[in-house]
């Protein structure tokens, strides 16, 4: 059982250059979620996806964009990689347990991209 | 979603209990209180929930008083492997799907 899985783990960039991160769940969960973490920081939510073909922002969505064409997918876009968007990034999936008891979110294992 | 404010870092000596509040005054009827842990270089991963009073499980003890305007994560006699950050959320998180992190706690346990 893989869980969730994001691809690449590791990435390095040049200012200017496109790139797609790719998460992959197979629990099949309804949601889904990608954060950025700077050194020293909590995570910061970009996007999120509460069901295939739905996607909103998160509180730092700027300078990416999102799809989520399948259920099991994610996908995070970069279509113009800047050097301020250096960082980990973290996908996430949980069920949807409606109103009440939260439901536990699973987390990916990190891609770790540097924009030079 | 409710704001939610704890202490930015914690020192601890292995052995001891270690407890970290999380003040949330404008907590809503519908929101649950959950508790995530990170280690360096890792995702976060679920500890413990709780809507009122006291939650136990084999990790941590979760202690919610009555007006729910704060609550205090409880571990056990820490050791060196509890170093890690641990992060208070409160909302109605099933319901609405936003799962938003704030700065955490960094508890450092020491020998």
């Amino acid at each position: 059982n893989a869980g969730v899985t994001q691809t690449p783990k590791f990435r390095v960039l040049k200012t200017g250059q496109s790139m797609t991160l790719l998460c992959a769940q197979d629990m099949n969960h309804e949601y889904m979620y990608w954060y950025r973490q700077d050194p020293g920081m909590g995570l910061r939510l970009i996007h999120y996806s509460v069901g295939e073909g739905t996607t909103a922002k998160g509180e730092v969505p700027d300078g990416y964009n999102v799809s989520r064409l399948k259920k099991q997918n994610f996908l995070l876009g970069l279509e113009s990689a800047a050097p301020s968007q250096t960082s980990v990034y973290f996908c996430a999936s949980s069920y949807s347990s409606g109103r009440g008891l939260n439901a536990e979110a699973f987390f990916g294992q990190g891609t770790r991209l540097t924009v030079v | 979603l409710a704001k939610t404010t704890q202490p930015i870092s914690m020192d601890s000596y292995e052995g001891q209990e270690v407890n970290i509040t999380c003040s949330h005054n404008n907590i809503a009827t519908n929101d649950y209180i959950t508790w995530y842990q990170q280690f360096p270089s890792q995702g976060p991963r679920f500890i413990i929930q709780g809507y009122k009073t006291k939650v136990t499980n084999e990790v941590a003890s979760l202690f919610i008083p009555a007006d729910r305007k704060s609550s205090t994560l409880s571990l056990p006699r820490v050791s060196l492997s509890d170093t890690a950050v641990y992060y208070c959320l409160v909302g109605d998180i099933g319901n609405t799907g936003k799962l938003i992190f704030g700065q955490g706690t960094t508890l450092q346990v020491k020998p």
